[in-house]
């Protein structure tokens, strides 16, 4: 079992709904980030998290430490929000301290 | 915006060159890695570094070596090039000061060995 989980794996949504990603974690953590990759394209930094709540624009992260658990909501989806979105934690371990998610590929159709 | 750069952006070598991605941040991070990831597929560490002089292998290390001389430079050199080596390289940094803090990604440099 992966020590950071993903859900969904895929989303397919129309143009203006509601997207909510899932990402949970089993380690502990000092911190939660938030990546999105476009197709083709470098990887982007959208929020970095150790508790509660951020908003951004469309995009809202959460995180609840007691639940290990973090999520990342879009409103008003758009085409151009089409991509991978990764999770990933700081963590202590092998990994350089990072641990990355395997990604959400999510798809807005117009 | 994230003032970290990777050279070369695209590059097409022959099987058994020695190869050198450059790495280089401006924001004097003490972290960086180099990740390589396949179209479409997750992301696996090569290597990381908390800081000048200290490396330290990922999962997929065997292959390459890496050097950190100075704090802004992290370059990973394949000394032998395969087919298998195609891949996008991404190079990351981010501060080891404090519980956690953002994490930045180069654009990545794509490499075809033939």
């Amino acid at each position: 079992k992966n020590e950071v989980e993903q859900s969904p794996q895929n989303l397919t949504a129309q143009e203006g709904e509601f997207i909510t990603i899932n990402c949970s974690y089993s380690v502990g953590i000092s911190a939660l980030h938030w990546l999105q990759q476009h197709p083709g394209g470098g990887i982007v930094s959208l929020f970095m998290l150790s508790s509660g709540k951020k908003k951004h624009g469309r995009l809202i992260a959460t995180i609840n430490i007691q639940e290990k658990h973090s999520s990342l909501h879009i409103t008003a989806s758009h085409p151009r929000d089409s991509a991978v979105y990764i999770c990933a934690v700081n963590a202590g371990g092998s990994q350089g301290n990072l641990i990355f998610g395997k990604g959400t590929k999510l798809s807005v159709k117009p | 915006e994230a003032d970290i750069y990777q050279t070369p952006r695209y590059l097409v070598i022959g099987t058994g060159k020695k190869i050198t991605l450059e790495c280089s941040q401006t924001m004097g991070h003490d972290k960086m890695y180099w990740y390589q990831q396949d179209p479409g597929m997750e992301l696996h560490l090569i290597h990381y570094s908390y800081g000048v002089n200290s490396t330290e292998k990922g999962d997929l290390s065997s292959e390459s070596t890496v050097s950190r001389i100075r704090t802004e430079h992290f370059p990973l050199t394949l000394e032998s090039a395969r087919p298998s080596h195609t891949s996008q390289y991404l190079c990351a940094s981010t501060s080891n000061r404090g519980t956690g803090n953002t994490i930045y990604f180069g654009e990545g440099s794509w490499l075809t060995v033939v």
